[in-house]
């Protein structure tokens, strides 16, 4: 079974700075999907990135981006030039390409950012 | 313009009572998740359709009952809730295909008493 980790409970980021919040999976699927999703206190699920394991590129959306390791299934997130509004828990979540569609989160990473 | 609304957004019942929760997209998405957000905020899949279509039940108990009327609506039923039920549950939604993106809503918190 597909199984996320997210071994950072809580970070901590200074505005302006840069921070990266790890997350590791274990599949035996060659072919899925990752995402990032956002969860502020209004607790809004919120996209924020998404990678094709297919694609070796590593997605980007403004300051957000990921490190994404196929290898050693890692799949790190990101963020530059951190503001206020980034305080949130950080998901991390895994898709195969079946049908069913499910995804599977990690269990969640707290963001403070420090003014 | 709510892309993926629940209603309602909070829900504060009492053991044993039987209550519904609604989700509507209008985003002309195919396939729809019942996904529930414990106290220590894991979220775990319940259900899922396709067109109409169970295609998910994890190990739930009978107690919850999904029904899909149409595309655009999921909603979730619960007979007799238990204080273990007490959670926020998420609808959500995607057009399967290759990168079908899944949308929240904006979750029902549940609280049984």
């Amino acid at each position: 079974a597909q199984t996320v980790t997210q071994s950072q409970p809580e970070m901590s980021v200074q505005e302006a700075e840069t921070v990266t919040l790890s997350c590791t999976y274990d599949t035996s699927e060659s072919d899925y999907y990752l995402f990032w999703y956002k969860q502020p206190p209004s607790r809004q699920m919120i996209l924020v990135i998404r990678q094709e394991a297919y694609k070796q590129q590593n997605a980007t959306e403004n300051r957000f981006s990921v490190n994404f390791q196929k290898a050693a299934k890692s799949f790190s997130l990101k963020i530059s030039d951190s503001q206020l509004g980034d305080a949130a828990m950080y998901f991390c979540a895994y898709r195969d390409r079946s049908n069913t569609g499910k995804l599977i989160f990690g269990q969640g990473t707290t963001l403070q950012v420090k003014p | 313009d709510t892309a993926v609304s629940q209603t309602p957004k909070y829900l504060v019942t009492q053991m044993g009572n039987d209550k519904s929760i609604k989700c509507e997209q209008n985003l002309g998405h195919d396939t729809m998740y019942w996904y529930k957000q414990d106290s220590k905020k894991f979220l775990k899949i319940m259900f899922s359709y396709n067109n109409k279509e169970l295609i998910i039940n994890e190990t739930v108990p009978n107690r919850f009952s999904p029904k899909s009327p149409d595309k655009a609506h999921l909603n979730l039923h619960i007979n007799s809730l238990e204080l273990g039920d007490s959670a926020v549950y998420f609808c959500a939604s995607s057009q399967s295909g290759r990168t079908d993106t899944q949308y929240f809503g904006p979750g029902t918190r549940l609280t049984v008493l």
